[in-house]
């Protein structure tokens, strides 16, 4: 069956580092690959999207690339800031499959100090 | 707020009790779906909805678990005679053909 894996936290950074956090998927079909962020004590936003291979998503200063060839979809920015001290999750699924689900990795927790 | 909302956002009940938790989606989405998520871990599917009919249900929905949509509107979800592992978040998603899902804010359970 789907499945993600994500890359293990608690991811610590200080503001203005630069973030990876990867993502790689096994799925059957050709899913469509999202990133959420889930603050404390609420629900998943949808932070990026990317529905085939090599498109790129992109949503405030985060960016990931679908990439087919292996299987992944990292997430990246440039500087992060203190207020993107959340857990963020990969899926896959969610609009081209006939049912719509989305299968989640079990998430990355990052920290951003000052 | 025309976002996905969910009721009560906290629900604290004891070992047998029955729980039963809304879900009212965004108007115009056409799909409706219930996610249970632990600590630490990521979302998982427990079933779906397309306008009232329940096409698809996870294994983790064990017999205690059931759900409707009645009207093709707002969803319930009911938990009868509930045990601790039952305690998580409950998330609640909606879409329109061919777009991405939208989530609510989830209903924590505790069950002591």
């Amino acid at each position: 069956g789907d499945s993600v894996t994500q890359m293990e936290g608690p991811v610590t950074l200080s503001e203005e580092a630069f973030l990876t956090i990867n993502c790689t998927y096994t799925a059957t079909g050709y899913p469509s690959l999202f990133w959420y962020v889930q603050y404390p004590g609420e629900g998943l936003q949808l932070l990026l999207k990317a529905t085939k291979a090599d498109d790129k998503g992109s949503n405030k200063g985060f960016e990931a690339t679908y990439r087919k060839e292996t299987t992944s979809f990292h997430l990246e920015k440039g500087s992060v800031q203190v207020s993107d001290s959340a857990v963020y999750f990969c899926a896959l699924g969610g609009i081209n499959t006939n049912a719509g689900k989305s299968t989640f990795g079990d998430g990355t927790t990052l920290t951003v100090k000052p | 707020d025309t976002g996905v909302s969910q009721d009560p956002r906290h629900k604290i009940t004891k070992r047998g009790q029955n729980v039963t938790f809304r879900c009212d989606p965004i108007s115009e989405h056409n799909r409706l779906y219930w996610y249970r998520q632990t600590l630490g871990q990521g979302p998982e599917f427990l079933t779906y909805f397309q306008n009232e009919a329940q096409l698809e249900k996870s294994r983790l929905l064990s017999d205690r678990f059931s759900a409707e949509r009645p009207k093709g509107s707002f969803s319930t979800l009911e938990i009868q005679r509930t045990e601790q592992g039952d305690s998580a978040m409950y998330l609640c998603a909606s879409r329109s053909e061919g777009y991405e899902q939208y989530f609510g804010p989830g209903t924590r359970l505790t069950v002591t």
